[in-house]
């Protein structure tokens, strides 16, 4: 059972613009993670925000959360072809903090 | 520091077959994980050690075994393997019990074909 699931399911973008992927999930959480996952490779994580923040930054990574909506967003400004990856959203299991569910991911294309 | 590391990177397995697959991580974490993906998906949960000495199940535990050897160890058995489990498996781990409260890391994976 999915917890979060993100939106769009794909994105192609040219270079330098901004990328937004959207995640919705269903329940309260603790905290939401962003991971980014590049082809044949293991994930990476991004950000983890808790659910009493609203916004996060990390260098180009912007992240919002909206309890009231259940749902987070993943900005990235001025992208690059290095950031042609998959992209997952991560919450907290229904009724269990000892792990974490991951949504299907949006893939995120960059055009030269 | 090699973080978290798997073993074999690569498998082939006839139906039937059983292989363990392994995994170490040299953080001091407590918690580790092993999931599956499947292609174009997310990953998927198949069974958790919040602490040496605990397993628990996750989303999709039929046809696998896990054993937390120590702390550094978590090691998923696959007894009788069927063409379904054909996917690519990864694990990782944290720091504390809680794993929604901390960042998790990441091994490279373990592709596995059964035919």
């Amino acid at each position: 059972s999915q917890q979060g699931e993100e939106d769009p399911q794909a994105l192609s973008i040219q270079e330098g613009e901004n990328a937004t992927m959207n995640c919705s999930y269903k329940t309260s959480i603790n905290n939401l993670q962003w991971y980014r996952q590049n082809s044949g490779r293991g994930l990476v994580h991004l950000i983890l925000i808790r659910s009493n923040e609203r916004e996060k930054h990390s260098g180009r990574l912007r992240v919002t959360l909206d309890t009231s909506k259940k749902s987070s967003s993943l900005l990235i400004t001025a992208s690059r072809a290095a950031d042609t990856a998959s992209y997952f959203c991560a919450t907290d299991a229904p009724s269990s903090a000892s792990k974490i569910i991951f949504g299907s991911g949006t893939r995120l294309s960059i055009r030269p | 520091n090699a973080g978290v590391t798997q073993t074999p990177k690569f498998q082939v397995l006839k139906t039937g077959q059983s292989m363990t697959l392994q995994c170490a991580q040299d953080m001091n974490h407590n918690s580790m994980y092993w999931y599956r993906q499947d292609p174009g998906m997310g990953l998927r949960l198949i069974y958790y050690s919040a602490s040496e000495g605990t397993t628990d199940k996750g989303e999709v535990p039929n046809g696998y075994n896990v054993s937390r050897l120590n702390k550094r160890e978590f090691s998923l058995r696959l007894e009788s393997a069927a063409p379904s489990q054909t996917s690519v498996y990864f694990c990782a781990s944290t720091p504390g019990a809680r794993g929604a409260f901390y960042e998790q890391y990441f091994g490279p994976g373990t592709r596995l074909t059964v035919t």
